[in-house]
């Protein structure tokens, strides 16, 4: 059975700061790999989708990497705002359903 | 082009009453999923449909819960007998098609039971 697990559960940075966050997974046989962004009270926003054959995706100021064989990724946020401030969530797709973490809370002061 | 939608946003139910939950895919989209997400975990997974049928209803947690998808579009989720631990957010995503597809997710019905 998949297990998802992040870490860090919560981090709170300062402005400007670059961050990780920790996605670790149990089982490597994945299709993709998903983060997702969710705001207080709403759904969940897509930030990058990995298939299985890429190593990292980029879109703005995020990256994410993947390592399927030790069941690994991160989410590089660069110069951080506090418009990125929410619950950062990753999931791994192994045929059709999304095994989700349980989240990094993520606050950015000003 | 117009997202996952869902309805109601917001739902309140007395203990033992039946609910019904709505979802519209994203037009075209074969594949559509319900996940449920209590109070500070992630989503886990219910119920999968691959356009008409239910492809994978190991999520469900027990037969109270039951969902349709008659055109293979809109689907609904429905709860029978509602329990105080029922209350989650429910939410909704579609895909182009099965496998490696992106989700896309609607805004989710937040069910409180009491």
């Amino acid at each position: 059975k998949q297990e998802v697990t992040q870490i860090p559960a919560a981090l709170s940075v300062p402005e400007g700061e670059n961050l990780v966050l920790n996605c670790s997974f149990t089982d490597s046989a994945i299709y993709n790999l998903q983060w997702f962004r969710q705001d207080p009270g709403k759904g969940l926003t897509s930030l990058l989708l990995i298939q299985s054959s890429q190593r990292e995706q980029t879109s703005g100021r995020l990256n994410a990497s993947l390592d399927k064989s030790s069941g690994r990724s991160t989410l590089y946020i660069a110069a951080s705002q506090p418009g990125d401030s929410a619950t950062y969530l990753c999931a791994v797709n192994g045929f059709q359903k999304l095994v989700f973490g349980t989240g990094t809370r993520l606050l950015v002061s000003p | 082009g117009a997202g996952v939608s869902q309805t109601p946003s917001n739902k309140v139910t007395e203990k033992g009453k039946y609910v019904e939950l709505r979802c519209d895919p994203i037009s075209g989209h074969t594949a559509l999923y319900w996940y449920r997400q209590s109070l500070g975990q992630g989503p886990e997974f219910l119920i999968y449909f691959q356009g008409t049928g239910a492809a994978d209803d190991s999520g469900l947690p027990n037969d109270r819960f039951f969902a349709v998808r008659p055109e293979g579009s809109v689907s609904t989720l429905k709860i029978q007998r509602t329990e105080r631990g029922d209350s989650a957010v429910y939410l909704c995503a579609s895909s182009p098609g099965r496998g490696g597809y992106e989700q896309y997710f609607g805004p989710g019905t937040r069910l409180t039971v009491t």
